[in-house]
């Protein structure tokens, strides 16, 4: 699986969109890039997914850059509930070779 | 709330019990996951089971023994376990088709305190 690089911690600010980087130069082709978050205490909730086309659901919006080396993952108008650490994960499409976690960004929506 | 339960929430054991975590989903997943993770770090996995047969073993102790009895059910039997074992214990389902609609989905997990 491709290695992420993505920053340690980030504010935004509740009622801003938050916009969470995420660099994944050593993706491969059949590899999906996977965004879960995990809220303290909680177990890792799956967010959004994407292989070369942006994407967009009821909880956020997934930007992949065309050469596919680097995405974001958008929340349009952050909540004090989207405090989380966000994990950008590459995966082999299908299969159950499970996820393999990064350190992840610890988001703080500030009030 | 999740679709995928686990019990108990909570558990203290001591250095010479045996225990079992439970874990259970009813979206028809074949694919079932257990990982661990220490405070302050990433989820780690442990063992894939897959149509009921375990298919990856991430080189875990043999005090950790993990049991499928069917397809929405998962165990992970416990015992001998050392205090730094102490952990929270995720379990996790997925479609196991080959397509790239399978997230896996997550318990709340079991936060394990060994004495």
């Amino acid at each position: 699986d491709a290695k992420t690089t993505q920053p340690p911690s980030m504010d935004c600010a509740e009622g801003r969109a938050a916009n969470l980087p995420c660099n994944h130069s050593t993706i491969s082709g059949n590899e999906y890039v996977y965004w879960y978050r995990q809220i303290h205490s909680q177990g890792p909730q799956y967010i959004i997914h994407g292989l070369k086309n942006n994407e967009t659901n009821e909880m956020a919006s997934l930007i992949i850059t065309e050469d596919r080396k680097s995405s974001t993952l958008i929340l349009p108008h952050a909540t004090l509930r989207d405090t989380a650490v966000y994990y950008c994960i590459p995966r082999s499409g299908g299969g159950a070779d499970g996820l393999t976690f990064g350190k992840g960004t610890h988001l703080i929506i500030q009030p | 709330d999740t679709e995928v339960t686990q019990t108990p929430k909570h558990l203290v054991m001591g250095m010479t019990n045996k225990k079992s975590l439970k874990c259970e989903q009813h979206m028809g997943h074949r694919a079932m996951y257990w990982y661990k993770q220490k405070a302050k770090k990433p989820p780690e996995l442990m063992f894939v089971y897959s149509y009921e047969k375990l298919s990856i073993n991430e080189s875990v102790p043999s005090r950790f023994s993990p049991e499928c009895p069917n397809s929405s059910l998962l165990n992970l039997h416990l015992h001998a376990l050392q205090p730094e074992d102490s952990a929270l214990y995720l379990c996790a389902s997925s479609q196991e088709f080959s397509s790239y609609n399978s997230p896996l989905h997550f318990g709340n997990g079991t936060r394990l305190t060994v004495t």
